[in-house]
């Protein structure tokens, strides 16, 4: 089983808000765990989004628009990333990362169409 | 103006090497750890390897532990991957991206293509 796991695609239309996410296998806590956000547009490398561990300890990329936020499912063990207002430039790939095991992992990423 | 530019990639036999160089600008490059992220034609990324601002630690990944090193020359603020053994499941684009201690990978360069095959 994969460290990570995200949904492969997601849909939602525009104006409206997407919830990514991103669950950590069984045995590995979230609340122990601060998530990282990348988003991937088609011939772009990556760009770091933001990262959250709580409500009090978390960062916003440069730049990145306050539509973007962190948070986490403590039940579902899983890290989240709400994207309100979708715009038609948020359509891209989404990973989430974390420090495991002495290495950096990310998850498998989410395809997010805006339609 | 993108401050890391990968080169060194190429088409390489299965067992061959290749040595990855990414050259920085525009940054203090001894402040900052760094690591390489690669991503297979039409999958995900895969975080290879990091290295700390003085070279003074170092981390890979399972899938190249053994067969990659990472290394820096601070004084020409580049950054370098030796891969040695390369296996047909190494074939990517790589990227090197400021960051490793911090999950704040916050800039990144274009990628240099490893292609490794028959």
């Amino acid at each position: 089983q994969a460290v990570l796991t995200q949904p492969s695609s997601l849909s939602a239309s525009p104006g409206a808000s997407a919830s990514l996410t991103c669950t950590l296998r069984s045995g590995i806590n979230v609340g122990t765990y601060t998530i990282y956000w990348y988003q991937q547009k088609p011939g772009s490398p990556p760009q770091y989004l933001l990262s959250y561990k709580s409500d009090s300890d978390k960062q916003q990329g440069s730049g990145v628009p306050s539509r973007f936020s962190g948070s986490k499912d403590a039940s579902a063990n899983a890290g989240i990333l709400l994207i309100s207002g979708l715009q038609s430039e948020d359509e891209a790939d989404y990973y989430c990362m974390i420090w495991h095991s002495s290495a950096w992992v990310f998850g498998g990423g989410t395809k997010l169409t805006v339609l | 103006e993108v401050p890391l530019v990968e080169s060194g990639g190429g088409v390489v036999r299965p067992g061959g090497s290749l040595r990855l160089s990414c050259a920085a600008s525009g940054f203090k490059f001894d402040d900052y750890g760094m690591s390489w992220v690669r991503q297979a034609p039409g999958k995900g990324l895969e975080w290879v390897s990091g290295i700390k601002w003085n070279g003074g630690s170092t981390g890979y990944a399972d899938s190249v532990k053994g067969r990659v090193t990472i290394s820096r020359d601070n004084a020409k603020n580049s950054l370098y991957l030796q891969m040695n053994s390369l296996r047909a499941e190494d074939t990517a684009l790589y990227h090197c991206a400021r960051g490793y201690t911090s999950g704040e990978f916050d800039y990144w360069g274009q990628g240099t293509l490893v292609t490794v095959s028959s």
